[in-house]
């Protein structure tokens, strides 16, 4: 049985921080790693992909990978309200499966 | 605009009486699934779909059943709903040209009462 392991929360920043949101993943085979962002009632969307060893940046958003260590972690630069939300964490098993093993999810609450 | 789409967006319901959940996409994606998501589960694939005629179980697909006659829908349905049934569902398309990036409709909220 894939896990996906994520740190309930709620994770609680000041505005204008960083935020680190960290996942570990129990198969090691896995090729493709996502995070997505989930307003509370709304759908997942993608925020961020990464497939391969370090890190992935696009804008305030950084993905991180070591798959030594099974480990992915996504980090929020400059951290706005807007940001809270529930983050998912999603793994992708080898041999490009495309069913994903979703993470239970961590809060982030961003405060003015 | 590429979507999934789903109807209906919210639903209450009786113990027993058959419904269906409609699923479409339009980026002719080879992959459909469905998940449902309560509070503290996370998300929960109940069925998926590799192709058309092509279904298969997920991790929570007791009372829950599905068809894949059009590569486009993958309608989810509940011949005798109960409430432990009642949860918030998603439909989700990927491919492998998306880098299996996961595409959800906007959600189905059911309560079976």
């Amino acid at each position: 049985q894939k896990e996906v392991e994520q740190n309930s929360g709620p994770l609680s920043v000041p505005e204008g921080a960083i935020a680190s949101l960290n996942c570990t993943y129990s198969d090691r085979g896995s090729q493709s790693f996502f995070w997505y962002r989930q307003y509370s009632g709304k759908s997942p969307e993608l925020i961020m992909s990464i497939y391969s060893n370090g890190d992935k940046e696009d804008g305030r958003f950084t993905a991180q990978l070591n798959k030594a260590s099974q480990y992915v972690s996504l980090l929020i630069r400059d951290s706005q309200p807007s940001d809270s939300a529930t983050y998912l964490c999603a793994v992708n098993g080898p041999g490009g499966s495309y069913i994903p093993t979703f993470g239970r999810g961590t809060s982030l609450i961003v405060h003015p | 605009e590429a979507q999934v789409t789903q109807n209906p967006r919210y639903l209450i319901t009786v113990t027993g009486k058959k419904l269906t959940v409609t699923c479409s996409q339009n980026m002719n994606h080879e992959y459909m699934s469905w998940y449902r998501q309560d509070p503290g589960l996370g998300l929960r694939q109940i069925y998926y779909s590799m192709n058309v005629e092509v279904t298969d179980k997920g991790d929570v697909p007791e009372g829950y059943k599905v068809s894949r006659k059009e590569k486009r829908n993958f309608p989810l349905i509940l011949e005798s709903p109960s409430p432990n049934q009642t949860s918030l569902y998603f439909c989700a398309s990927t491919s492998p040209g998306s880098g299996y990036e996961q595409y959800f409709g906007p959600g189905t909220r059911l309560t079976v009462t």
